[in-house]
């Protein structure tokens, strides 16, 4: 099946610092979801890449699905102490409505 | 925005007792999910259902639990016999088009 990866597993920040987390396929994705989980919270989500190359901005967060539909990307520009949390993109299994399965993520701590 | 509502937020239960976690999906979704996490773990999937039926489980799923639908708004999550590494956060989801909405969460606690 397909296997999603995603590095780094932590990232330490500064505030104001620029933060990106990855997240690569062996297979091509016919979509790719982001969420994020805060400390003892639960996963919300933030938005889902369907088109090759498509670039998409909420706020200081940008998401990018590879041109081959096999990675993606999310960046955060000058984190602030709310962008704490994990950030994941659980594999879909090539549908929109099928189970999502969960690595471990991207933990992201961000230092005032 | 809509929510997926789950109660109680809290459950703290004896070994081998029974309980039921309540969930209120989204009211135009028709996906609806059960999912825990472990204290400190990933969050793995349990159970999807579909038009009153289960459409996939995983193996964490087996005969201690089951799921219902039992009316047009409630699905609920029942662990019979409950043991001490059922003790987790658990999540309901449901879905449409684009993306799950999880509810809060229960956390349950054996002991």
């Amino acid at each position: 099946g397909q296997q999603v990866m995603q590095i780094p597993q932590y990232q330490h920040v500064q505030e104001g610092e620029d933060f990106t987390t990855y997240c690569n396929s062996s297979t091509t994705l016919s979509n790719i979801q982001w969420y994020k989980q805060r400390p003892g919270g639960h996963p919300v989500f933030l938005i889902q890449l369907v088109k090759s190359g498509e670039v998409k901005k909420q706020k200081r967060l940008t998401f990018q699905f590879g041109e081959a539909k096999k990675n993606s990307s999310l960046h955060i520009t000058a984190t602030q102490t709310t962008d704490v949390g994990t950030y994941f993109c659980p594999n879909a299994g090539g549908t929109s409505y099928g189970k999502l399965t969960f690595g471990q993520g991207t933990i992201l701590t961000v230092h005032p | 925005e809509p929510e997926v509502t789950q109660t109680p937020s809290h459950q703290v239960t004896q070994m081998g007792q029974e309980v039921i976690l309540r969930c209120v999906p989204i009211s135009n979704h028709l996906y609806f999910y059960w999912y825990r996490q472990i204290l400190g773990q990933k969050v793995e999937f349990l159970v999807s259902f579909y038009n009153n039926e289960i459409s996939e489980k995983s193996e964490i799923f087996d005969d201690q639990f089951s799921v219902e639908r039992p009316d047009g708004s409630n699905f609920t999550l029942k662990i019979r016999s409950t043991k001490l590494e059922d003790s987790a956060m658990y999540f309901c989801a449901s879905s449409s088009v684009g993306g799950y909405t999880f509810g809060s969460g229960t956390r349950l606690t054996v002991v």
